[in-house]
């Protein structure tokens, strides 16, 4: 059962420009995460964002990307230029929230820069 | 800095084996353990976590892990695999003070590749 979709699960795009991510949690949630997944490297987190707000990114969330919840439901991650270096699976995940809370993620979206 | 090693990048096991996949953390607080499995194009899964309490814990498809805080490990153990165990294990650890929502911090992944 998912507790996360997130679309498209595929996604070419030209250098420079830009791309939306999107992330529809099954139910209401308040807590959401980004992380990437560069090929044959580890899962890294990019930012966290809790009741509507950025609440903890990483040195990787620079001014390139955004987050938004614009409709109060889906979550989206923007890349305002993409680079080559972009090109990785992204996953969005929900949590509960506090100490020790457990992160279910979606299938996640596998972006391709050329 | 906190960080999570997975010594092993790719193991190979037979069906009905038992199996052993290690991951050390370094943390300065209690760690918050996860153990996540990642099949081919799919997401990530939880197998399971540690938060506190018994230090063995259980979780799905037959699997569990062990905190052992002397040796800052937590490694996670099936009895006997099956093929369909084969997919790419990851270890993480999340933050565990209050006021942060824990990002996790994961460990490199390590592939497991099951013999008929």
């Amino acid at each position: 059962e998912p507790e996360v979709t997130q679309t498209p699960s595929h996604q070419v795009t030209q250098m420079g420009q830009e791309v939306i991510l999107r992330c529809v949690p099954i139910s209401n949630h308040l807590y959401f995460y980004w992380y990437r997944q560069i090929l044959g490297q580890k899962v890294e987190f990019l930012v966290s964002f809790y009741n509507n707000e950025i609440s903890e990114k990483s040195e990787i969330f620079d001014d390139q990307f955004s987050v938004e919840r614009p409709d109060g439901s889906n979550f989206t991650l923007k890349i305002r230029s993409t680079k080559l270096e972009d090109s990785a699976m992204y996953f969005c995940a929900r949590g509960s929230g506090g100490p020790g809370e457990t992160q279910y993620f979606g299938p996640g979206t596998r972006l391709l820069v050329l | 800095a906190q960080s999570v090693t997975q010594p092993d990048i790719h193991i190979t096991v037979s069906e009905g084996a038992s199996l052993e996949l290690r991951c050390n953390y370094s943390y300065g607080a209690t760690p918050y353990l996860f153990w996540y499995v990642q099949s081919p194009g799919q997401g990530l899964q939880l197998l399971l976590k540690y938060f506190s309490g018994d230090t063995l814990v259980q979780g799905i498809k037959g699997f569990e892990a062990e905190f052992k805080r002397s040796q800052s490990s937590f490694n996670l153990r099936k009895p006997s695999v099956h093929w369909s165990d084969a997919a790419e294990y990851f270890c993480a650890v999340g933050a565990s003070y209050g006021g942060s929502q824990g990002n996790l911090i994961f460990g490199k992944g390590t592939k497991l590749s099951v013999k008929p």
